[in-house]
């Protein structure tokens, strides 16, 4: 069982700019959320994927963007980049049902604008 | 608003000890609770999880209790080892809508001194 992957693992651009990280669910999982977790914090939520369809989003503006792909797979893209949006992004992918499912995380994409 | 809060920044115990991190929520229609513990360069990895219909779940050298009338929950660990060194996350799943989205408190970063 291959469990959740990112890409890439360190990125840096600047202002402005737009960026796109990726996430391979875990095998079998079909539900995929992306959170930031800035420096000191804990993970806060963006948005979730369900059969590639958004299915909830947290406090986020527009220029925070997804996808995700008939494989589970996702993207997340972040537009107009701010010196603020400098962060760990992190994806969790889990099997959703009716009852309590449990998200794992991928090890994560440390972005950094300049 | 801190929908979940950990007080704590940080704690040191001794190898072998009990370690007990703390986790406050303000939001009483929170019916799911999770434990993560993270390494510097990972995500975040699953510990252990409660309903909130129970009131203690043991796994092994961990156990989370819950008290729900005073909104706390906590994650013992016995005996405490120096692997257990990292930071623990607290987390909630707000209830309601399709979108199993967790909301995390701050992280208490234990030490285990050996």
């Amino acid at each position: 069982e291959t469990g959740v992957t990112q890409s890439p693992t360190h990125l840096i651009k600047t202002r402005g700019q737009q960026v796109t990280l990726r996430c391979s669910s875990q095998s079998g999982h079909n539900t995929v959320s992306w959170y930031q977790q800035a420096l000191g914090q804990g993970p806060q939520f963006i948005f979730q994927y369900y059969r590639e369809e958004e299915n909830g989003r947290g406090n986020f503006p527009p220029r925070f963007s997804g996808l995700q792909f008939p494989n589970y797979s996702s993207e997340l893209n972040v537009n107009a980049l701010e010196l603020d949006d400098s962060a760990l992004y992190l994806c969790a992918s889990s099997q959703k049902r009716t009852s309590q499912e449990t998200q794992y995380f991928g090890p994560g994409t440390r972005l950094l604008v300049l | 608003d801190q929908q979940v809060k950990q007080n704590s920044p940080s704690l040191s115990v001794q190898e072998g000890r009990i370690s007990i991190l703390n986790c406050d929520y303000t939001n009483s229609m929170f019916d799911y609770f999770l434990w993560y513990k993270k390494y510097p360069a990972e995500g975040p990895t699953f510990l252990i999880s409660i309903s909130s219909i129970k009131d203690k779940n043991e796994d092994g050298r961990f156990t989370v209790f819950l008290n729900k009338s005073a909104k706390h929950l906590s994650l013992h660990i016995v005996p405490s080892q120096p692997g257990d060194s990292a930071v623990y996350f607290c987390a909630a799943r707000a209830p309601g809508g399709a979108t199993n989205k967790l909301i995390f408190g701050t992280g208490t970063l234990l030490a285990v001194q050996p």
